[in-house]
């Protein structure tokens, strides 16, 4: 039972547009940042937004975070076939003092 | 280029110790805070422990407090964790990570290794 809760699943056709949430509570996502992560089947976990809403370099612009108080998005644009991976969220929790992660969302175009 | 090399890992019997280490390249090591992320097999993403840039702050997941151990050496660019009282349910791929930032409240692992695989059976 993961602290943050994703969807186990999501899917798309190529083109479309999916968001995949990410819920959590006061003590982690109500008062910390959210970073999501993408990770390709058989390689390690890759960082896709951080700060909530940031992408690092390289990152295409179809990648997009938010956040609403104890929620979070992640949406994806433009949906091609080689976003098929598990995504998860990810953010410090002030009451177990240590980082908690999403179940994992995996995503098939 | 930024890389994180682990190693360590193994087979080993229930109850027994392993010490992974992780060494960094390509970045001002001291600079960041560091982190080691688990991930069993088929399982999702598990956080382990965090340390910050100077070691001041640690923290552990409640699942290994009392049994690993992070430790860094910011002159030999190396992160280490020692694992004790290993059991079954330590089994998983051991990623280190390099956070963005110094300080280790954070979860924006920016950079990560290949993993080293700990298999804890009898």
């Amino acid at each position: 039972q993961s602290v943050l809760t994703q969807p186990p699943s999501a899917s798309g056709t190529p083109g479309q547009r999916v968001t995949i949430s990410c819920s959590g509570s006061s003590s982690n996502i109500g008062s910390n940042t959210v970073n999501w992560y993408q990770q390709l089947p058989g390689t390690a976990p890759k960082l896709l937004i951080y700060n909530n809403d940031q992408r690092p370099s390289g990152v295409p612009d179809r990648f997009s975070g938010s956040k609403s108080g104890t929620s979070a998005s992640l949406a994806i644009s433009g949906l091609q076939s080689e976003d098929e991976a598990d995504y998860y969220c990810a953010a410090w929790d002030d009451s177990l003092n240590g980082v908690v992660f999403g179940g994992g969302t995996k995503l098939t175009v | 280029e930024m890389q994180l090399v682990e190693s360590g890992g193994g087979l080993v019997q229930p109850g027994r110790s392993l010490r992974l280490s992780c060494a960094a390249s390509g970045f001002t090591f001291d600079d960041y805070a560091m982190h080691w992320v688990r991930q069993g097999p088929g399982r999702g993403l598990e956080w382990v422990s965090g340390i910050s840039r100077n070691s001041g702050s640690i923290h552990y997941a409640d699942s290994v407090k009392g049994r690993f151990t992070i430790s860094r050496d910011n002159a030999k660019n190396s992160l280490y964790l020692q694992m004790n009282s290993l059991r079954a349910e330590d089994t998983a791929l051991y990623y280190c990570a390099k956070s963005k930032r110094s300080i280790v409240v954070v979860a924006d692992f920016d950079y990560w290794g290949q993993g080293t695989l700990v298999t804890v059976s009898s």
